[in-house]
């Protein structure tokens, strides 16, 4: 079974407003890995924040770790309509040793209306 | 762009039937990931290779098996194949094992069982 819950499922909002997305997770990790999926597509990684980070940052993108809570958010800035896909948040956890196992959850798909 | 190419994109196989799907990683890639994809579901992780030898599997039944080859091409094979069996199967490459290193992945290839 996938370790990775992600909230909402579905998000529709307007250009230019933010989005929100949240995951939760069960297990210790070495880091939290957020991926985008455009329909029919392969993932594109787009930020990893190790275990020992609380918050990062990468153009329109600010992703946090709350260990203790585990569970982690990705917000996206003044969103545009080609920011329109999956989003899936995938753990590397500390169980896994280098066996590479990456655990995602079920994703959320954001719709940005032009 | 991730350099990671898969073959094919679409494949039609009949339940029983045997299939073998292809991966071109990056070059420098030691370590490449397989995963499938059910629609409307997370990636679930196959299995990992590194330098030609399967180093972690995820709970798969051993009619899913897979090669690595030195130039950095590898292969997923699925033997007496179910309907169950359809789903988007992606590759995924990156340079070692190190836990802190995102995956590149492919587009996949889409599989329907009938």
């Amino acid at each position: 079974s996938q370790q990775g819950e992600e909230d909402p499922q579905a998000l529709s909002i307007q250009e230019g407003e933010n989005a929100t997305m949240n995951c939760s997770y069960k297990t210790s990790i070495n880091n939290l890995q957020w991926y985008r999926q455009n329909s029919g597509r392969g993932l594109v990684h787009l930020i990893l924040i190790r275990s020992n980070e609380r918050e990062k940052h990468s153009g329109r993108l600010r992703v946090t770790l709350d260990t203790s809570k585990k569970s982690s958010s990705l917000l996206i800035t003044a969103s545009r309509a080609a920011d329109t896909a999956s989003y899936f948040c995938a753990t590397d956890w500390r169980g896994s040793g280098n066996t590479g196992k990456l655990i995602f959850g079920q994703g959320t798909t954001l719709q940005v209306k032009p | 762009e991730t350099g990671v190419t898969q073959s094919p994109t679409h494949l039609i196989k009949t339940r029983g039937q045997q299939v073998t799907l292809r991966c071109s990683s990056q070059s420098g890639h030691n370590t490449v990931s397989w995963y499938q994809q059910a629609l409307g579901q997370g990636p679930q992780f196959i299995f990992q290779y590194y330098r030609e030898e399967e180093n972690g599997r995820g709970n798969f039944p051993p009619r899913f098996s897979g090669l690595q080859f030195p130039n950095y091409s590898s292969e997923l094979n699925v033997n007496a194949l179910e309907l169950d069996d359809s789903a988007l199967y992606l590759c995924a490459s990156r340079p070692d094992l190190g836990p802190n290193s995102p995956l590149h992945f492919g587009n996949g290839t889409r599989l329907t069982v009938t």
